[in-house]
């Protein structure tokens, strides 16, 4: 089975805290994506990436940026935090790119308060 | 902008029969579209694909269908149980990303 972790279930961090956000899968998928999941909003895709150091923007990548250093990880940076990122964030994996539609494994959720 | 609109209150259903969960989606043109399940706290789970030539897919208790003229795709649960009862997810999807809606909550009762 496709396993994705997530580095914390659940994390309070103080506004202007540089924060990093894990996400490892296991089947070497191509894919891996970055959300986050509001009340009422729904998932919302902040980046995601195709390939080992390849990088794309989601809906809404304004306050966030990631790294691909390695295949099986992708990591969500928030380079100075503010309390509208407070929010359940998702991590996923599919196997590759394309618009065949790969469905996409997610991990257990991160939820993160910034106070 | 891309809008997908999903039922947005809570559909209760009696346990056995048949629950239909709507997606609506505009100014879109999506290749496929995905259904996920996600329980509280939990990440969501795929359950279906079904692909724009495709009108319908089953799978065990679950058929989805798709019409692109009417831009919406409906999701059957048949002889629905407690265990059912769980948030879902459709995302509509084209090259390398979907779009997810709010999702619907349903809620099975005994």
């Amino acid at each position: 089975d496709v396993k994705v972790t997530q580095s914390s279930r659940y994390l309070v961090k103080r506004t202007g805290e540089k924060v990093f956000l894990e996400c490892v899968q296991d089947m070497d998928h191509e894919n891996m994506f970055w959300y986050r999941q509001d009340p009422g909003l729904g998932l919302r895709l902040i980046y995601f990436s195709y390939d080992v150091k390849m990088k794309e923007k989601g809906d809404i990548p304004e306050g966030y940026s990631v790294s691909r250093e390695k295949k099986e990880r992708f990591s969500l940076i928030l380079e100075s935090a503010s309390t509208n990122q407070t929010s359940m964030y998702l991590c996923a994996s599919s196997l590759w790119a394309g618009s065949s539609g790969e469905e996409q494994y997610f991990g257990p959720g991160t939820r993160l308060t910034v106070t | 902008s891309q809008k997908i609109e999903q039922n947005s209150e809570a559909l209760n259903i009696q346990e056995g029969k048949t629950a239909t969960l709507t997606c609506n989606y505009t100014n879109y043109s999506p290749a496929y579209l995905q259904w996920y399940r996600q329980d509280p706290g939990r990440g969501p789970v795929f359950l279906l694909l079904i692909r724009e030539n495709e009108k319908e897919k089953r799978k065990e208790r679950l058929k989805v269908t798709f019409d692109t003229t009417l831009k919406q795709s409906l999701f059957h649960i048949t002889a629905s149980q407690p265990a059912d009862s769980a948030t879902y997810l459709c995302a509509p999807g084209g090259y390398q990303k979907v779009t997810f809606g709010t999702g619907t909550k349903l809620q099975v009762i005994p």
